[in-house]
């Protein structure tokens, strides 16, 4: 059951420019939302969080849009730096609930 | 504080061998779950322990199976192995299963089956 999506599973930007990644859910008992970042031989580390009761969270570079009519997320990354080419994992949670998405490889080229 | 602590790292079994793999999660943290990672196909949520209890399942088959002790490890088995179970598994720990807060992954298991 695929109650996260994340339907690019790629993305490549250049660097200095904006990174823009996607998720869509499905189930409304959702009320928080997460990004995590992983890097091959590693285990995913937390990025940014939103609650339901906001529709923005900005740290630094990295900004979540949350959108509870159309469930939608989306995490933009400006500028887009080479460090930043990993795995990207959206993730929502509710109740005893938290499911992930499948990942956006994102690659910034220099 | 040291973080979620995944042991062996790799391992590798032969069809039809069982595997038990361990989560020691951040101290305080009585929340664990466990994801299984294939290319492709993202974090499959496997299970999620709170106080000795597995609160939620997900879409696995029974040779999955996990337990929680008392110190809030916790250990995943998998019976008679099969090569679709080559993966990595992840575990990641937080304070509750509820509330606004993010779970925090071990390194993985890269479990290959041959």
């Amino acid at each position: 059951d695929q109650q996260v999506k994340q339907n690019s599973p790629s993305l490549s930007v250049q660097e200095g420019r904006i990174s823009i990644l996607n998720c869509d859910y499905t189930n409304s008992m959702f009320d928080y939302f997460l990004w995590y970042k992983k890097y091959p031989a590693e285990g995913p580390t937390f990025l940014i969080s939103i609650s339901s009761i906001k529709d923005k969270n900005e740290d630094g570079r990295f900004t979540v849009f949350l959108n509870k009519s159309a469930k939608h997320l989306s995490l933009h990354i400006v500028p887009s730096q080479p460090g930043d080419s990993a795995v990207y994992f959206c993730a929502a949670k509710g109740g005893n609930d938290m499911r992930f998405g499948a990942g956006t490889r994102l690659t910034v080229k220099p | 504080k040291a973080g979620v602590t995944q042991t062996p790292r790799y391992l590798i079994k032969t069809r039809g061998q069982q595997v038990t793999l361990s989560c020691s999660p951040i101290s305080g943290h009585r929340s664990v779950s466990w994801y299984q990672q294939t290319p492709g196909q993202g974090l499959q949520f496997l299970f999620e322990y709170f106080s000795e209890t597995q609160r939620n399942k997900g879409n696995f088959p029974g040779r999955f199976s996990g337990r929680q002790f008392s110190n809030s490890r916790s250990e995943m088995n998998v019976s008679t192995l099969e090569l679709g179970d080559s993966a990595l598994y992840l575990c990641a720990s937080s304070p509750s299963p509820r509330g606004r807060t993010e779970a925090f992954f071990g390194q993985g298991t890269r479990l290959t089956v041959v």
